[in-house]
């Protein structure tokens, strides 16, 4: 399969300050991108959906003042996490869909390995 | 969105077959069923998709009822590299966004 980055891989920040999280797609143009987020022992919660090019789409709860993200080009998406407080600690994963993919059902999707935030 | 129901938790012995099963009684005609894993503090790890017809690959093999209202995940013979969540998809209609809605999934421990 495809291959997704983040960066960083972990981060820890000071309350208040914010954080920008990179995603990647390695070897294949993303048309779209999505951004979950995972507390532990639980499942994955998307976050947001962003297109290249034009305005993140924000699920329901989810602060889009807080949550900033950008998918400026083809290849890379970043999430901006900004006032970061202790209850923003999270796994923040990002996962690129590609368009007209081997997957016979119009594109396929891939998860990037995750990035580990924790606000002091 | 069509919601899916798997059992919390699984055991099974290494070298046997797990089976995985999904319940998406509310499924739509044009809904594809994906299984995903993850693995303790990883990103999920895509394993395979299907319609309506029986799909097979390198990881695993999909059992889709007739009426598609539940599904079986095969993984043929279970390694300890298999222990991980297991999670079952609806994915959203693609004129609606096609978006991943992750549930709770089953936890599967192989065990030597």
């Amino acid at each position: 399969g495809a291959v997704v980055s983040q960066h960083p891989s972990w981060v820890i920040c000071k309350s208040g300050t914010s954080v920008k999280i990179e995603c990647r797609s390695l070897d294949f143009q993303a048309t779209t991108m999505f951004w979950y987020r995972q507390f532990p022992k639980q499942s994955l919660m998307l976050m947001a959906t962003s297109n290249e090019g034009s305005k993140a789409t924000y699920e329901q709860g989810v602060e889009k003042d807080k949550f900033l993200i950008n998918h400026a080009s083809l290849t890379l998406s970043t999430l901006t996490v900004t006032s970061a407080h202790p209850e923003d600690s999270s796994f923040y994963i990002c996962s690129a869909r590609r368009l007209a993919g081997v997957w016979g059902t119009g594109y396929e999707q891939y998860f990037g390995p995750g990035t580990r935030l924790t606000v002091t | 969105d069509a919601k899916t129901t798997q059992p919390p938790s699984m055991d099974c012995a290494e070298g046997r077959a797990a089976n995985l099963p999904c319940n998406h009684s509310t499924i739509s005609g044009n809904e594809y069923v994906y299984w995903y894993r993850q693995i303790h503090s990883q990103g999920p790890q895509y394993i395979i998709h299907g319609l309506k017809n029986n799909e097979t690959n390198e990881m695993a093999s999909l059992i889709i009822t007739e009426d598609r209202k539940s599904s079986t995940l095969i993984l043929p013979h279970a390694t300890l590299r298999d222990t991980a969540v297991y999670y079952c998809i609806v994915r959203v209609a693609y004129n609606q966004g096609g978006k991943l809605i992750f549930g709770q999934g089953t936890e599967l421990s192989v065990k030597p």
